[in-house]
């Protein structure tokens, strides 16, 4: 399974965009890149995942490079309760098992 | 619908005795994952089921620790004479199938081990 490397923390200002990095440089072509959160303890929320193309849905934008060795979460308008661990994860071709890292924690301030 | 149904949310077992985790996956989803994360590191990988299979269970403790996933019922992660060291939150996920698709979580269960 590919490996990725996220900033271990960011901060955001509330009401703008938090703009997410992840590298994965050897992943696989038909390997997709997921994005999860962890508020708190609570169990880890779904986000978005894509494969080639960008992908937007209610919560957030994926773009993802041409060479797909590196991607970008969106959050648009970020709230309070953005406040979160973001895991950046390759799946595994083979399951749908999950390997998450540390992760970025981010921080949004009023 | 609802979502994964873990149960309980919290439970307290003295060193020795047994442990018994229950995940009620989404409807209409057949796969199942279990992750456990211990006080201030990550989630990691346990064992993936399918029903009445255990399909992957690279992450499970070589002792003590099972799971299963019947064709009636919720999935079972189960620790027999649990030690301190077995404290954690056990987060169960499904999904509706194998791979390339999203995965949903439970609440977890808190174990802890007094």
């Amino acid at each position: 399974d590919a490996k990725t490397t996220q900033p271990p923390s960011m901060d955001c200002a509330e009401g703008r965009a938090a703009n997410l990095p992840c590298n994965h440089s050897t992943i696989s072509g038909n390997e997709y890149v997921y994005w999860y959160r962890q508020i708190h303890s609570q169990g880890p929320q779904y986000i978005i995942h894509g494969l080639k193309n960008n992908e937007t849905n209610e919560m957030a934008s994926l773009i993802i490079t041409e060479d797909r060795k590196s991607s970008t979460l969106i959050l648009p308008h970020a709230t309070l309760r953005d406040t979160a661990v973001y895991y950046c994860i390759v799946g595994s071709s083979n399951t749908g098992k999950l390997i998450f890292g540390q992760g970025t924690t981010l921080q949004v301030k009023p | 619908n609802a979502g994964v149904m873990q149960n309980p949310r919290h439970l307290v077992r003295r060193r020795g005795q047994e442990a018994r985790l229950r995940c009620s996956p989404m409807k209409g989803h057949s796969h199942v994952y279990w992750y456990r994360q211990l006080p201030e590191e990550g989630l990691k990988f346990m064992v993936y089921l399918q029903k009445e299979n255990i399909i992957d269970e690279s992450g499970m403790p070589k002792e003590r620790f099972s799971a299963e996933f019947p064709k009636e019922g919720p999935s079972i992660l189960r620790i027999q004479q649990v030690v301190r060291g077995d404290s954690a939150a056990y987060f169960c996920a499904s999904s509706y199938r194998d791979k390339n698709t999203e995965a949903f979580f439970g609440q977890g269960t808190r174990l802890t081990v007094v």
